[in-house]
């Protein structure tokens, strides 16, 4: 089965750049969409198709893929962007959604 | 307003049964596909099944392939997940998604706020 593999954990300083990857076989060729996860909340859709964003999705929030990584990027980051991040496939082998393991980012 | 509202979720004992649904509104529930999410406590997101506008199509996790059965009725607006012979693995919160288009197939732009499930003796 396919496998996205995300780091754990991530930290960054207002106003940086954070810069969260999501790693997976040729994952270039498949379309990534991005999650946002706050404490006691349902995911949100923040990033789709790479790196489109649905509408009331801040410009800060961008995606990119290519080869072997989806890197999701969150400019400029306030303290409201603490959360969890899950970057999302479809498998079309096997018809399965993919979830990667999630990332937790914290603002210091 | 696009609202996902679970309901069915509770204690059940190991290899009992439970079915859980999902009422829609706010939009034209049979132009969608939907999916059934789980996240055990204090861990990531779990896809578990996932079915397409018409219901010709359904797929499942292998953790719960077997064992769950998604079904919707279009009528009602309602999707739907039975779950048997439920394991303690089995329990989380169980969040009904629905997708962007009609074929189940991710993104999913909408989230219900998600139903407790514990399987536990």
């Amino acid at each position: 089965s396919y496998v996205l593999t995300q780091p754990p954990s991530l930290s960054v300083a207002p106003g940086q750049t954070a810069r969260i990857t999501c790693g997976g076989n040729n994952i270039g060729s498949k379309s990534v969409h991005w999650y946002q996860q706050k404490p006691g909340q349902a995911p949100v859709l923040v990033v789709y198709d790479d790196s489109d964003r649905p509408s009331g999705i801040p410009e800060r929030f961008s995606g990119s893929n290519s080869g072997n990584t989806a890197t999701l990027t969150i400019s400029r980051v306030e303290a409201g962007d603490e959360a969890d991040y899950y970057c999302q496939v479809w498998d079309s082998s096997s018809d399965h959604v993919v979830f990667g393991g999630g990332t937790k980012l914290t603002v210091l | 307003e696009v609202q996902l509202v679970e309901s069915g979720g509770g204690l059940v004992q190991p290899g009992r049964s439970l079915r859980l649904s999902c009422a829609a509104s706010g939009f034209t529930f049979d132009d969608y596909g939907m999916h059934w999410v789980r996240q055990a406590p204090g861990k990531g997101l779990e896809w578990v099944s996932g079915i397409n506008w018409n219901s010709a199509g359904k797929d499942y996790a292998d953790s719960v392939k077997g064992r769950f059965t998604i079904s919707r009725d279009n009528a009602k607006n309602s999707l739907y997940l039975q779950m048997n012979s439920l394991r303690v693995e089995d329990t989380a919160l169980y969040y009904c998604a629905k997708d962007i288009s009609r074929f189940g197939e991710p993104p999913f732009d909408c989230w219900g706020q998600g139903i407790l499930v514990t399987v536990s003796s």
